[in-house]
């Protein structure tokens, strides 16, 4: 079936370096844009990072410009977020997503339809 | 990238209706009918519930349904039963980046 599972995560010092993986099966992952989302305990969603199918479009959320960087293996079926300079509030569990798209007759519409189950950063000292 | 408005939280009995606001700007919500609402139960991913304004993926009943006017998006649900206690998230396409609303918590009471 269709799956996301993530790894990598774990308890990091402050201005240290992790990197996130995502592996996907049940699906042809080479074909769907790909989103990081995360989520600071008991606060809401955030949108990360979205990279297009190819690996030739990404795009950030101003809160990790120049810090985060969204990657893709598509031969290896798999996700990954570095991410550095890493700062107390990064703290999060963070989840990829898979986006679809489809269209009516005069738009395409986008949305996030598959999630994984996270794995969780910690940033402490 | 501001965050899309939500009330912070709603409530119900079982069997009433509800309906949780989005309030965004033309720049997001407003602009484009890629809006969707996302259901989260304690230590578990966000699940899809709704997407282009008003579809409903497969499995989702249909007392759950949406609606957009102007930047603000509506999730109504109908006949509250106890499982649908969660919080509430909506999300919109916004150009090159994507914005989700604060989050709803739902209580059924």
């Amino acid at each position: 079936q269709v799956q996301l599972v993530e790894s990598g995560g774990g308890v990091v010092q402050p201005g240290r370096s992790l990197r996130l993986s995502c592996a996907a099966s049940g699906f042809t992952f080479s074909s769907y844009t790909m989103h990081w989302v995360r989520q600071a305990p008991g606060k809401g969603l955030e949108w990360v990072a979205v990279i297009s199918y190819d690996g030739s479009n990404k795009y950030n959320a101003d809160s990790v410009k120049g810090r985060f960087t969204i990657s893709r293996d598509n031969s290896k079926n798999t996700l990954y977020l570095q991410m550095n300079s890493l700062r107390a509030e990064d703290t999060a569990v963070y989840y990829c997503a898979r986006e679809e798209s489809g269209h009516e007759n005069y738009y395409h519409y986008y949305y996030m339809d598959v999630w994984g189950k996270g794995t969780t950063v910690t940033v402490s000292s | 990238q501001s965050a899309l408005t939500q009330p912070r939280s709603v409530s119900g009995s079982p069997g009433q209706s509800v309906t949780i606001s989005c309030t965004g700007t033309s720049s997001d919500v407003g602009g484009y009918n890629s809006v969707s609402w996302f259901q989260q139960h304690p230590g578990k991913a966000p699940k899809l519930m709704i997407y282009d304004v008003s579809k409903r993926p497969s499995g989702v009943p249909d007392r759950f349904s949406g609606s957009k006017s102007g930047n603000t998006a509506s999730l109504t649900i109908s006949g509250l039963q106890a499982e649908d206690e969660a919080d509430y998230y909506c999300c919109s396409y916004a150009g090159s980046f994507w914005v989700f609303g604060g989050g709803t918590k739902l209580t059924v009471l």
